[in-house]
C-alpha cells in the first residue's frame, strides 16, 4: 500500500534558527496537505498544495510540492516557541485514493528559547 | 457552532469488552475518517467513509468496526479482537475529495 515518509522524526532548534521537514510518498499524490498538532491537541490544517512544483508561503512558513507530486517540504524561517508541535504531511494517493487521506509519521519540532 | 465532536474525551475499559467511540459532525461533510495515534507516532487510518451507508477499511482495520447510517455520525467500535487497543483515537471529516480535514478533539482510550 501507499506509504508516506517524513524526515526527520524529531528536531531540536534554538529559537531563531530555521527548520525544514521533508515528506516523501511511495505513490503520486493528487495533492499534499500539511497539518500541525500541538502537544496534547489534535491536528489542525495548515495548507494544501495541488499543482506540480507549487510553492506557497504563510508568513514564516514556506511549502513546496515536488515536480513529480511525490514529495513536499515545509520550511520555517526564524522559529519561535509558538512553532512547537508535530508537523504532518498527508495526501490522497493516485490512482483510486479518493478520500483516503494517508498521513506521514510526522516531524516533532522542539524550540528552545 | 459548527464542528466535529468526539466523546468521551477519556475512556477506560476492561480487557475483553467492546467499546464504542462517538463522532458527530455538523459541517455537512460527506467524508469521515477514523485514525489511531500511539505516543510519539503518526496517524494510522482505521476506516473511512465517503458517503452514507458506505465505508472502507484503512491500513489497520482489524479488531475495529464502524457504521455510517447517518451523514453526521461515524461511530467506531473497538472490539475485544483488537490486541492492543490503548491509544488516542481521532475522528475527522472533510467536504469531499482533495479538501482539508477537520479533526475532533480525540478520545484517549485506556484498556486495563
Amino acid at each position: 500500500g501507499q506509504q508516506v515518509m517524513q524526515i526527520p522524526q524529531y528536531q531540536h532548534v534554538q529559537e531563531g534558527e530555521d527548520f525544514t521537514t521533508y515528506c516523501n510518498s511511495s505513490t503520486t499524490l493528487s495533492n499534499i496537505q500539511w497539518y500541525k498538532q500541538r502537544p496534547g491537541g489534535h491536528p489542525v490544517f495548515l495548507i494544501q498544495l495541488v499543482k506540480s512544483g507549487e510553492v506557497k508561503k504563510q508568513k514564516r512558513l514556506t511549502f513546496q510540492f515536488g515536480e513529480a507530486k511525490k514529495n513536499s517540504s515545509l520550511h520555517i524561517t526564524a522559529t519561535q516557541t509558538t512553532d512547537v508541535g508535530t508537523y504532518f504531511c498527508a495526501g490522497p494517493p493516485l490512482p483510486g485514493g479518493y478520500n483516503k487521506l494517508i498521513f506521514g509519521a510526522g516531524t516533532r519540532l522542539a524550540v528552545h528559547p | 457552532d459548527g464542528g466535529i465532536t468526539q466523546s468521551p474525551k477519556y475512556l477506560f475499559r476492561k480487557e475483553g469488552q467492546n467499546v464504542t467511540l462517538s463522532c458527530e459532525q455538523n459541517l455537512n461533510h460527506d467524508a469521515m475518517y477514523w485514525y489511531r495515534q500511539d505516543p510519539g507516532q503518526g496517524l494510522r487510518l482505521i476506516y473511512y467513509s465517503q458517503i452514507v451507508n458506505d465505508f472502507q477499511k484503512g491500513d489497520i482495520a482489524e479488531g475495529y468496526s464502524v457504521s455510517r447510517e447517518k451523514k453526521e455520525s461515524f461511530p467506531l467500535t473497538v472490539t475485544s479482537a483488537q490486541k492492543n487497543p490503548t491509544a488516542f483515537y481521532l475522528c475527522a471529516s472533510s467536504m469531499g475529495p482533495n479538501t482539508e480535514a477537520f479533526f475532533g478533539q480525540g478520545t484517549r482510550l485506556t484498556v486495563v
